[in-house]
């Protein structure tokens, strides 16, 4: 089992519609989780970090967590063609260590 | 500096050379982490440090790869013997400690190894 999971995509959208990102990892004392965006050709940036359950939201992003479940979501709403990249879902470990999944492909359609 | 510098941005070489990249981390950053990325994959933690020692070495492939940070301010990682196998971009961010989880990337070091 790898230590964080993503569904690869690639997840096209239409422009204006909500994107749904999940992603589970296997390290049950994880306590930090984040989302970066990254384009094609460049590193990734930070967009959003969570640290306890439930939602935290920051304009058109809302990140989600649920530790029981060790699943946390990205939310995208208003969906933009700039907003197409790749998401990469991050877990950090007690030890300092973060490790990212695979990445999903976002393509939002005009 | 104002970002995470990587250098070189590009390296050729042939199957077996000894390779160096450098990064320096953003001023008063403690942690610095190296990661490897191939084409459709997420980034593959290599090691990271928390000021001049490695903190986390797990990532390393083999032998062949080692990375030091001797006044724990710039890094450079190491790859003796280059195989084919080692062509990714490896790319190095910092962070201001490792409790604290933003990185900040640099624009990465792509790697190819004839």
């Amino acid at each position: 089992q790898k230590e964080v999971e993503q569904n690869s995509g690639p997840l096209s959208v239409p422009e204006g519609a909500i994107a749904s990102l999940n992603c589970t990892y296997s390290d049950r004392v994880s306590q930090s989780f984040f989302w970066y965006r990254q384009y094609s050709g460049k590193s990734p940036e930070l967009i959003m970090s969570i640290y306890s359950n439930g939602d935290k939201e920051d304009g058109r992003f809302t990140a989600q967590l649920n530790k029981a479940s060790q699943y946390v979501s990205l939310l995208i709403r208003d969906s933009q063609p700039s907003d197409s990249a790749t998401y990469l879902c991050a877990v950090k470990n007690q030890g300092g260590k973060l490790i990212f999944g695979q990445g999903t492909e976002l393509s939002v359609k005009p | 500096g104002a970002g995470v510098s990587q250098t070189p941005s590009n390296k050729v070489t042939e199957k077996g050379k000894y390779v160096e990249l450098r990064c320096d981390p953003i001023s008063g950053h403690t942690a610095l982490y190296w990661y490897r990325q191939s084409l459709g994959q997420g980034p593959e933690f290599l090691i990271y440090f928390q000021g001049t020692g490695a903190a986390d070495d797990s990532g390393l492939p083999n032998d062949r790869f080692f990375a030091v940070r001797p006044e724990g301010s710039v890094s450079t990682l190491k790859i003796q013997r280059t195989e084919r196998g080692d062509s990714a971009v490896y790319l190095c961010a910092s962070s201001l400690t490792p409790l604290i989880g933003e990185l900040f990337f640099g624009e990465g070091s792509r790697l190819t190894v004839l």
